[in-house]
């Protein structure tokens, strides 16, 4: 089967440490997302990447950092400078851009980090 | 950057009443999209609209993209409780190439 894996679902931490959040897919696609979610809230993005090894800041990029050293993997490190980094965060990868636009993106299950 | 609003941020129905959400720019759009969130779950795409005017529709769920392209609606049909979700639209951001997500509009249904 192909897809997007997350891992892990669910994740606890203590403030004060950094934390890395895996993304694996095996669809073959050259772009990468990350994605943070609150309660109630929309999806901001953290960071993306188009290809391998180069990657760019997405609206909300303080406080977290990536990799992109393999097509499948994009992993996210939430780091002690994050304020608040206690959310939802969600994976997600597409083809790329279109001549009009966007491919579909296609989104992993998520983690649900929680830090206190 | 780019923003997009969608209204209204919930909405409640009775089982079997219509719903529709709406997508709306300040600028021309290329393309839209739209997906779905199940409570608990992960967003999961559900069309692409590229033409002016596009109407598309997947049984009880119709997808319009408006005349000038600034706009767009998914409206469905006759709800049922497996359409409780959240429902997001997203746009091209054009040369940052990543999608602008709408604050999405929560839809529950009551049997």
């Amino acid at each position: 089967d192909g897809g997007i894996t997350q891992s892990p679902k669910y994740l606890f931490r203590k403030e004060g440490q950094n934390v890395t959040l895996s993304c694996e897919q095996n669809l073959n696609h050259d772009a990468m997302y990350w994605y943070r979610q609150d309660p109630g809230q929309g999806l901001r993005l953290i960071y993306y990447s188009q290809i391998v090894n180069d990657f760019q800041k997405g609206d909300i990029a303080e406080g977290y950092s990536v990799s992109r050293e393999k097509k499948e993997s994009f992993p996210l490190t939430v780091t002690s400078a994050q304020k608040n980094p206690t959310a939802f965060y969600l994976c997600a990868s597409n083809k790329g851009t279109t001549f009009s636009g966007s491919y579909e993106q296609y989104f992993g299950p998520g983690t649900r980090l929680t830090v206190t | 950057g780019q923003q997009v609003m969608q209204i209204p941020q919930y909405q409640h129905v009775q089982e079997g009443e219509d719903f529709t959400t709406y997508c709306n720019s300040s600028t021309t759009l290329s393309n839209i999209q739209w997906y779905k969130q199940r409570p608990g779950g992960h967003p999961v795409f559900l069309i692409q609209l590229v033409k002016s005017g596009e109407v598309k529709k997947q049984k009880r769920l119709t997808f319009q993209f408006g005349e000038a392209k600034k706009n767009s609606s998914l409206h469905i049909t006759a709800t049922q409780t497996t359409d409780v979700g959240t429902y997001f639209c997203a746009v091209y951001g054009g040369a940052t190439n990543k999608l602008i997500f709408g604050t999405g509009t929560l839809l529950a249904v009551q049997p």
